[in-house]
């Protein structure tokens, strides 16, 4: 199956920073998502991007396929932006998605 | 989006009983669901495909005997983990595709075996 991998696994910012989070997958796919999963376990959308470049607001993200990342930009982050970060990839139909890794965020003061 | 309800948030029960989560979609027909499950510090994983009016499709190395799911309606699905071990304690996760491709997760479950 699709491999994929998140880095850094671990990141700490001080509140107001900028970081780039990347996600790097083994094999073609036409369906790629980014999450974002709160202290609670919650996991919310963030992103359907199988390619291309799209904003909200103080997040973007953006997908090479024919290189095979994705990446999620955080911008003037806040401490609500804390949590895990994956995201999931799928190839083929049905809509299933394999995670990556995550990326383990912690915004302090 | 859709929105998912799961219940119950919190269950604790002793090894060897039967726990039945329920999957809710509140505002969307899905014919299809998805549970996951995830274990302290590590990514969700895909246990089985949850198809309306037939039988689920389970992911390699889930034991379909183990984790019954039935998804009796276009709103609802349930997963039971019969016979309960501590192993088997986890973050239950369900989610469905909304219209545009795009998956919203329900609130997890966190199951804890005795």
């Amino acid at each position: 199956g699709i491999q994929v991998e998140q880095s850094p696994p671990d990141l700490i910012l001080q509140e107001g920073a900028n970081s780039t989070l990347r996600c790097n997958f083994s094999d073609s796919v036409n369906n790629l998502q980014w999450f974002h999963q709160n202290p609670w376990g919650q996991l919310i959308n963030l992103f359907y991007i199988p390619s291309g470049t799209k904003q909200n607001g103080r997040l973007s993200a953006t997908t090479v396929a024919t290189e095979r990342y994705s990446l999620l930009y955080i911008s003037s982050s806040q401490t609500t932006d804390s949590g895990v970060y994956f995201c999931a990839v799928g190839a083929g139909g049905g809509n299933k998605l394999t995670f990556g890794t995550g990326t383990q965020l912690k915004v302090e003061l | 989006g859709a929105v998912v309800s799961q219940h119950p948030s919190w269950v604790i029960c002793k090894s060897g009983t039967s726990v039945k989560i329920e999957c809710r979609s509140l505002d969307f027909q899905a014919t299809t669901m998805f549970w996951y499950r995830q274990f302290p510090k590590q990514s969700l994983m895909l246990m089985a495909t949850s198809n309306e009016g037939s039988k689920a499709t389970y992911e390699q190395g889930v034991e379909k005997d183990k984790f019954l799911i039935n998804h009796a309606s276009l709103t609802l699905s349930t997963l039971t983990v019969t016979s309960a071990h501590p192993e088997d304690s986890s973050f239950y996760i369900c989610s469905l595709t909304g219209v545009s491709e795009t998956q919203y997760f329900g609130p997890g479950t966190r199951l804890l075996v005795l």
